[in-house]
């Protein structure tokens, strides 16, 4: 199965900051990486599919980059409401379609 | 306005059985995929099961093989998780998702809590 790992575990980061949380897959997914918000006590939301691509609705202060093995979910400027939990996860080729570990993004 | 609400769950013994359910509204059911996605207390996210819309393909991740079965009623915009011979490490909050383009879990439904506990 592939592995997803996303670095950092946590942060915390300031209003107006730009955060950055990078997810690594076990082996080569092309771009078929997707990144869910996931506030508490409520269930996960698409941010972005197929690396890059943005979902009906999310602020366009989110971006997603990389292919291959390396990918980036980017944040340009920290608002509040941003505090939650993120996960990346691949769905290249067939199940399973693995999610990261997470990581949880507080406001200081 | 893209609506999933799941329902069946519950205090289940080791052993033990329960149905979910996930109701769905706002698109057309048939023309998508449907997957249930799980969260163990304080964890984080495991995809379960996915389903296609002519409910043709099944697939499984290995720890629910043979106990689990998904499937789907389009008539009824309605999706389903039988499951079987259920585990403590089958606790869980059970979310089904609508997929797009096979493999993007584009709307999720707000949850169901399945404890097994003896």
């Amino acid at each position: 199965d592939i592995q997803m790992t996303q670095s950092p575990s946590s942060l915390s980061a300031s209003v107006g900051d730009r955060v950055t949380i990078t997810c690594r897959a076990s082996q080569r997914v092309d771009k078929y990486v997707n990144w869910y918000q996931q506030k508490p006590g409520k269930a996960p939301k698409l941010l972005i599919s197929a690396a890059s691509s943005v979902h009906t609705g999310v602020p366009s202060r989110f971006t997603g980059s990389g292919s291959g093995t390396d990918f980036t979910l980017t944040i340009s400027s920290l608002q509040p409401e941003d505090s939650a939990t993120y996960y990346c996860q691949q769905s290249y080729n067939t199940p399973p379609y693995t999610f990261g570990q997470g990581t949880k993004l507080e406001i200081k | 306005e893209v609506q999933l609400e799941e329902s069946g769950g519950g205090l289940a013994q080791p052993g033990g059985s329960l149905r979910l359910s996930c109701e769905v509204s706002g698109f057309t059911f048939s023309s998508y995929g449907m997957v249930w996605v799980r969260q163990a207390p304080g964890k984080g996210l495991e995809w379960v099961s996915y389903i296609s819309g002519s409910s043709t393909t099944k697939f499984y991740t290995d720890s629910v093989k043979g106990r689990f079965t998904i499937s789907r009623d389009n008539g009824k915009n309605s999706l389903y998780l039988q499951m079987n011979s259920l585990r403590d490490e089958d606790t869980a909050i059970y979310y089904c998702a609508r997929v797009e383009l096979s493999t993007i879990f584009d709307y999720w439904g707000q949850g169901t809590l399945v404890t097994v506990s003896s």
